[in-house]
């Protein structure tokens, strides 16, 4: 079975600084790899995902993540960090086959400070 | 990206009654929707898998006859609380797994409902 651990519960950073959030995987293949954010009372956006090729994945709102398989994990980053930015991020993992369901790490909370 | 849209957003209801919650993809046909749980300040966890035309497949621990799920067709799938008690009190969010002609295969998740039993 597949799991997804996110090291850092709590991320604090200040407006315009850089970000990364971790996100480490196990699966015996190749898994599909996604991060979602969610604010506040809200469901979750797909900001980006990966499948397969290159392995530096551009989502929407200036995200972007890297797939490392050496060290099983596909950390976000943002090279400058909005205020609107803050919000719940989460990193999921599905297999490549079956009905893909999603299995989610415990989530990162960011805030953004002035 | 897909929409999925979810009804009601928000329901309080009285022990022993039972809840409907809707799950629409709006632009999408889905074979496939998930239901998933969430309670305060943790993550996602998958209840069942809704399965359009047969039966959900329900994840361990998760009580069938209390979580109803339906798949009548390509775009809805309804999860209903039977007998809600409070500890059933959460945030229900569904997703519709769109493979489609883009050649992607990606889960959109709904907006949520909070379900708030007295």
């Amino acid at each position: 079975a597949q799991s997804v651990t996110q090291p850092d519960i709590h991320i604090t950073v200040s407006e315009g600084a850089s970000l990364e959030l971790r996100c480490n995987y196990s699966y015996g293949a190749t898994p599909y790899l996604f991060w979602y954010v969610q604010s506040p009372g809200q469901g979750l956006q797909l900001l980006l995902k990966y499948f397969s090729g290159d392995t530096l994945v551009q989502g929407i709102k200036g995200f972007e993540a890297e797939f490392k398989r050496s060290q099983s994990s596909f950390n976000l980053r943002k090279p400058s960090v909005h205020w609107s930015d803050a919000a719940e991020y989460f990193c999921a993992v599905a297999p490549d086959t079956g009905r893909r369901a999603l299995t989610f790490g415990s989530g990162t909370r960011l805030q953004v400070q002035p | 990206g897909a929409v999925v849209s979810q009804h009601p957003s928000r329901v309080i209801c009285k022990s022993g009654t039972s809840v409907k919650i809707e799950c629409r993809s709006l632009d999408f046909q889905a074979t496939t929707m998930f239901w998933y749980r969430q309670f305060p300040k943790k993550s996602l966890m998958l209840m069942a898998t809704s399965n359009e035309g047969s039966k959900a497949t329900y994840e361990q621990g998760v009580e069938k006859d209390k979580f109803l799920i339906n798949h009548a067709s390509l775009t809805l799938s309804t999860l209903t609380v039977t007998s809600a008690h409070p500890e059933d009190s959460s945030f229900y969010i569904c997703s519709a797994r769109d493979i489609g002609n883009r050649g992607t295969d990606t889960q959109y998740f709904g907006p949520g409902t909070r379900l708030t039993v007295l």
